[in-house]
């Protein structure tokens, strides 16, 4: 079954670097989010991105933040000047169609941050 | 602003008992997801409701949307312990292409 890959498992930062959190989503999908989950707490949207641009973004999701597709399969997040604060599990995830079209959105395993 | 409330927060069953988690919307529900998350790692989609009173099922995990799409509940039957984890509701809001999710109950499955 396909499956959102993630790179990397496991990332380590010293705080104010920047960091590139890699997702490959499932290949005919067309919708493609980034999601975190502070531990302990819920799982949150960031962003969404549909046909090379951003949909949608939460309030979390400030200049600090960015995404692109840069070629065909990948889809990264980069976060600029990391802070303790954005230690998290970020969770990329991709659907065939739009979620209020109720097309589910299939996750990947995430990527841990830590900001040392 | 719209929540979802899971309960129970965590749920300890021996082997073989049958188990419900609840989720309960402060307000009607667009759509409505189930996902399940092994400790330090991914969602995994388990079902997707829609319509007011639709039931699905797969394997031994049956999902229901009550009548007024508020409240959603999954029963596990005869439980193992690959059942174990965390169960996830999410929601879309209207016209908005992402989900939130409730709090997550843990459920841990004693052999």
């Amino acid at each position: 079954e396909p499956e959102v890959t993630q790179t990397p498992s496991h990332q380590v930062t010293q705080m104010g670097q920047e960091v590139i959190l890699r997702c490959v989503p499932i290949s005919n999908h067309l919708y493609f989010y980034w999601y975190r989950q502070i531990l302990g707490q819920k799982v949150e949207f960031l962003v969404s991105f549909y046909n090379n641009e951003i949909s949608e973004k939460s309030e979390i999701f400030d200049d600090q933040f960015s995404v692109e597709r840069p070629d065909g399969s990948n889809f990264t997040l980069k976060i600029r000047s990391t802070k303790l604060e954005d230690s998290a599990m970020y969770f990329c995830a991709s659907s065939w169609g739009q979620t209020y079209s109720n097309q589910p959105q299939h996750f990947g395993d995430g990527t841990r941050l830590s900001i040392l | 602003s719209q929540e979802l409330e899971q309960s129970p927060q965590s749920l300890i069953v021996q082997e073989g008992k049958n188990l419900t988690i609840n989720c309960t919307s402060s307000k009607t529900l667009y759509g409505l997801y189930w996902y399940k998350q092994k400790y330090g790692e991914g969602l995994i989609f388990l079902m997707m409701l829609q319509k007011g009173g639709e039931e699905k099922s797969h394997e031994k995990i049956t999902a229901k949307l009550d009548e007024k799409k508020q409240q959603s509940s999954l029963h596990i039957t005869a439980s193992q312990p690959s059942h174990a984890g965390i169960y996830l509701c999410g929601a879309d809001r209207t016209g908005a292409n992402n989900l939130f999710f409730g709090t997550g109950t843990r459920l841990t499955v004693i052999p």
